[in-house]
């Protein structure tokens, strides 16, 4: 079965630090999908991408997250100043297109001290 | 504003017997509806689908039920099994050409040997 694959599956790092994860789509798939998960507020859409290019980031708080995809296999999320509370499961999804279902990567737990 | 809502955070059924997980929503835009598997540790799986044409939808031991006029889904699962013990989210998008999803915040099916 084709999946998503994120990478690293658990960072910890300290406040300050700059955090960048990864996600590979399923091949084929034209659409990914950021998203978030905490006790508070379960799983909440940060960005998402067509055909690489970047629709919707608005759930992101810009000041320190950026979104990007370099290429149809890579996408990426970075943290630059990361804080405790951007502390939580960032999965990665993609899918084929409208009225698809989303399929969902195993997600990078992060910490940050 | 949680435009999804599933009310019930936990529910334990016996083995065998029928697991009803029920899931409300508020955008009347919404048309097309999932719902997702979640183990400890791992990303949502996809279990199935309805569009907002229909009312039914049958996958072998999953049917999922969707009531426009109530705003409403559930997912039934027959007979239940304890490989079933998961995490289940409902999930709603609107047809924009985006595609987001917006998610519930789980329910906590355990099914008892």
């Amino acid at each position: 079965d084709a999946r998503v694959t994120q990478t690293p599956r658990h960072k910890v790092t300290e406040m300050g630090q700059e955090v960048t994860m990864r996600c590979q789509p399923i091949l084929g798939h034209n659409t990914v999908f950021w998203y978030r998960q905490t006790m508070m507020q379960g799983l909440e859409l940060l960005a998402y991408f067509r055909n690489r290019a970047p629709l919707d980031d608005s759930g992101m708080p810009k000041d320190r997250f950026s979104a990007e995809m370099p290429d149809a296999t890579l996408a990426t999320l970075k943290i630059q100043p990361s804080e405790p509370r951007d502390s939580a499961v960032y999965f990665c999804a993609s899918d084929s297109g409208i009225n698809q279902p989303q399929h969902f990567g195993d997600g990078t737990r992060l910490s940050i001290l | 504003d949680q435009q999804v809502k599933q009310n019930s955070p936990s529910l334990s059924v016996q083995e065998g017997r029928i697991s009803i997980l029920n899931c409300d929503y508020t955008n009347s835009m919404f048309d097309y509806f999932l719902w997702y598997k979640k183990y400890p540790a791992e990303g949502p799986t996809f279990l199935i689908s309805i569009s907002s044409i229909k009312d039914k939808n049958e996958d072998g031991r999953f049917t999922v039920f969707l009531n426009k006029s109530a705003k409403h889904l559930s997912l039934h699962i027959v007979p239940s099994q304890p490989g079933d013990s998961a995490v289940y989210f409902c999930a709603a998008s609107v047809k924009t050409g985006a595609n987001n999803l917006f998610f519930g915040t789980g329910t906590r099916l355990t099914v008892i040997p």
